[in-house]
């Protein structure tokens, strides 16, 4: 059982080049997320999925898109990467909206914007 | 809104020294859940424990031990005899269970770098 698997692990980008951060889980959760991670800042979401074709904003959207065409898979992409955009990100989900299920977090992924 | 404030940012132990990390929170709801993280200098993020807002029970997990006092809106983590293991960023987070987008969203705090010296 995987869990939740994120690809890259590491990543470097010039600005304004785009790119997708992926998440897969395969523990059948309908509840997936996206959160930022910077020093000082604690996580931030970014963006969240109650399930497959919903999604919504979190805290920080702005700079990022996600969509989600199957339980499994939640990517986060970026149209047009900047520098304020460097920091490591991590997807996590859920099998219950309110907290009781617990969350399982990917292992993350750093990206750098040059 | 929901908040939750970590005032620790940085604690440094001695080996076998009893550590409290402290956390408060702030919510609206009657019902929440209450987590708490560690973060090792690998990157990634392990659960240690969940708590309901109904359950003020504290518990101990091995050397690990959780205070929840609804009464101060505090989760305070004890780990007892620290090991250098121990050292890692530790996270306390929020879950509001009450109705509308918020609870599908764990409001962390800026966690507590812990280290622990030989």
């Amino acid at each position: 059982n995987a869990g939740v698997t994120q690809t890259p692990k590491f990543q470097v980008l010039k600005t304004g080049q785009s790119m997708t951060l992926q998440c897969a889980q395969d523990m059948n959760h309908e509840y997936m997320s996206w959160y930022r991670q910077d020093p000082g800042m604690g996580l931030r979401l970014i963006h969240y999925s109650v399930g497959a074709g919903i999604t919504d904003q979190g805290e920080v959207p702005n700079g990022y898109n996600v969509s989600r065409s199957t339980t499994e898979d939640f990517p986060l992409r970026l149209l047009s990467a900047a520098p304020s955009q460097t920091s490591v990100y991590f997807c996590a989900s859920s099998y219950a909206p309110r907290g009781w299920g617990g969350y399982t977090f990917g292992s993350g992924t750093r990206l750098t914007v040059v | 809104a929901q908040k939750v404030t970590q005032a620790q940012t940085e604690i440094s132990v001695v080996e076998k020294e009893d550590v409290t990390l402290d956390c408060v929170y702030e919510t609206r709801d009657t019902t929440y859940y209450l987590f708490w993280y560690k973060q090792p200098p690998s990157g990634e993020l392990v659960f240690l424990i969940r708590r309901n807002s109904f359950d003020e029970q504290n518990e101990i997990s091995g050397r690990y031990s959780w205070n929840f006092q609804k009464s101060t809106s505090s989760f305070n983590f004890t780990i007892t005899a620290s090991q250098v293991v121990d050292s890692a960023v530790y996270f306390c987070a929020l879950s509001e269970a009450g109705s509308g987008g918020s609870n599908y969203k764990l409001t962390f705090g800026k966690g507590t770098l812990l280290t622990v010296n030989p």
